[in-house]
C-alpha cells in the first residue's frame, strides 16, 4: 500500500533558476493538493486538483508557481525564476473523492526546497 | 483573524500523562470539518482524527481524542497515557467552503515533548 510520494526529497538551487517538483497521489485518489510549509508562514494552501483540472489556485502566490496534472494522476510543481523567499517545504496530499467530505488528506514527506 | 488558533507553541508533559492540545477555530460555515495532524521530526504529516461540524459525538481514534465544544467553537486534541513516541509538532486544521473542494486551514501549530 504505497502512500503520497514526492520528489525529489531535496532541492537546492540558485535564485533566478527553474524547477520542478513532482507528486504521485495514493491510487485512486482523485483529489490533490499542494501546500507549503515555511517558518515565516506556516503551513499555507497552494492549489487543488480534481481530476486533472484545478479549479482552486487561489493560493499560488505569484504568476512565477503553476502546476499542473495528467492522467488524473502524477502532479508538477512548477516555479520559474525561484526567489530565496520560495525556500520551504512543499508538501502534496491527495484525498480519494473531492465529494465525500469525510474523506481524509493523506500527505507526502514533502520536498524541501532551499534557493541560494 | 485566524482561523484556527492554537495558542500554545510548545508543551513538555511526563510520559503515560495525559495532554490537551488546544485548538479554537473561526468560521461563519454551518458545515465544516477539523482535523489533527502529527508532524514527526521526519517530516511526514499524519492524519490523527476527524471531527464533522455535525457529528454528535467526539470523535476517538485509540489514545487520541477530539473535544469538540461547538459553542466555544474549540476543537482540543487529548492524547492519553502519552508516549515518547507522541513527541512531534501537531497541526489543529479546518476545513470549510465549496462543496468538493476541501482545502485544509492550519493552525501554527504546538510543539509537543514527552519527557520520560
Amino acid at each position: 500500500g504505497a502512500g503520497v510520494s514526492q520528489s525529489p526529497s531535496n532541492k537546492v538551487t540558485e535564485k533566478g533558476k527553474d524547477v520542478e517538483l513532482r507528486c504521485d497521489p495514493i491510487s485512486g485518489h482523485t483529489a490533490l493538493y499542494w501546500y507549503r510549509q515555511s517558518l515565516g508562514q506556516g503551513l499555507e494552501f497552494l492549489i487543488y486538483f480534481q481530476g486533472n483540472s484545478a479549479p482552486d489556485k487561489s493560493g499560488l502566490p505569484s504568476d512565477r508557481f503553476s502546476a499542473e496534472r495528467t492522467g488524473g494522476s502524477v502532479s508538477t510543481l512548477t516555479i520559474q525564476r525561484t526567489q530565496q523567499e520560495d525556500s520551504a517545504v512543499y508538501l502534496c496530499a491527495s484525498r480519494r473523492s473531492g465529494r465525500n467530505r469525510m474523506d481524509t488528506q493523506y500527505f507526502g514527506p514533502g520536498t524541501r526546497l532551499t534557493v541560494l | 483573524a485566524q482561523k484556527i488558533t492554537q495558542t500554545q507553541p510548545g508543551m513538555f508533559v511526563q510520559e503515560k500523562e495525559a495532554v490537551t492540545l488546544d485548538c479554537t477555530y473561526d468560521t461563519s460555515d454551518p458545515s465544516y470539518g477539523l482535523f489533527w495532524y502529527k508532524q514527526p521530526s521526519s517530516g511526514e504529516m499524519i492524519f490523527l482524527i476527524y471531527q464533522g461540524s455535525y457529528d454528535q459525538q467526539n470523535a476517538t481514534e485509540g489514545r487520541y481524542s477530539l473535544n469538540f465544544q461547538k459553542a466555544r467553537k474549540s476543537a482540543n486534541l487529548v492524547i492519553s497515557a502519552s508516549q515518547l513516541g507522541d513527541s512531534a509538532m501537531y497541526f489543529c486544521a479546518m476545513r470549510e467552503g465549496p462543496f468538493g473542494n476541501e482545502k485544509l486551514t492550519f493552525g501554527t501549530g504546538t510543539r509537543l515533548t514527552i519527557i520520560p
